[in-house]
């Protein structure tokens, strides 16, 4: 079973637009955490944001921000007013507790393409 | 602070062929991680290092593929003979010791393309 989903292969965006990219998620264990990575063109992973299951606020950095939702295992990255360089590849991945080394479970990311 | 290095950053071969890929992370850290990436899908975990011994390689055809960590610092990935279906991304990611808020530093990957 999947274990994180992204369910939107693709996505095209006018630039200023903010941008809700979708990842839930399933797991059992109580204490785990949740991060997106974007992949621009050059390939590198980058990191983005993170979110701990027992963190009562939403996480924020910058233009970017996680809404999540414990209940709906959901885990939503929002960009807000978006710019042409946002332009890349973006994935969710969970780490569960001590008992997975905290090894990262990757989605299958959404291409985010953002339009002049 | 000097980010993860790896090298080639390509590499074209013929299948049967070997090939190699270097990997230094970012000084200080112990956990080091080899991750394959086959275009459209998310990292493939392949092996995970903490310090020079090996935590994972429970995805790693070891048939073909090995991986080393010397001295707990740098790491050398080797796949002999590679296949037509191990063309992907290499990327090596490092993070220090830590828990689950801990994030993976990644390197630029290497592309491998087996003709």
């Amino acid at each position: 079973a999947q274990k994180i989903t992204q369910t939107q292969p693709g996505m095209f965006v006018q630039e200023k637009e903010a941008v809700t990219l979708d990842c839930t998620y399933d797991t059992s264990d109580p204490s785990y955490g949740l991060f997106w990575y974007k992949q621009p063109s050059s390939g590198e992973m980058i990191f983005l944001i993170y979110q701990g299951s027992y963190d009562q606020q939403n996480a924020t950095e910058g233009r970017y921000s996680l809404n999540f939702q414990k209940a709906r295992k959901s885990a939503n990255l929002v960009i807000s007013a978006s710019q042409l360089g946002d332009s890349a590849m973006y994935f969710c991945a969970m780490r569960e507790g001590r008992y997975s080394n905290y090894q990262l479970i990757w989605g299958a990311g959404t291409k985010l393409i953002i339009k002049p | 602070e000097a980010g993860v290095a790896q090298s080639p950053r390509y590499k074209i071969i013929e299948k049967r062929q070997s090939v190699a890929f270097w990997c230094n992370p970012i000084s200080g850290h112990a956990t080091l991680y080899w991750y394959q990436q086959i275009l459209g899908q998310g990292p493939k975990l392949l092996i995970q290092f903490q310090n020079n011994g090996v935590v994972d390689d429970s995805q790693l055809p070891k048939d073909r593929f090995s991986a080393e960590r010397l001295k707990g610092v740098d790491s050398t990935l080797k796949i002999q003979p590679a296949k037509l279906e191990d063309s992907a991304v290499y990327l090596c990611a490092s993070s220090p010791l830590g828990g689950r808020g801990q994030k993976l530093f990644f390197g630029s990957g290497t592309q491998l393309s087996v003709l």
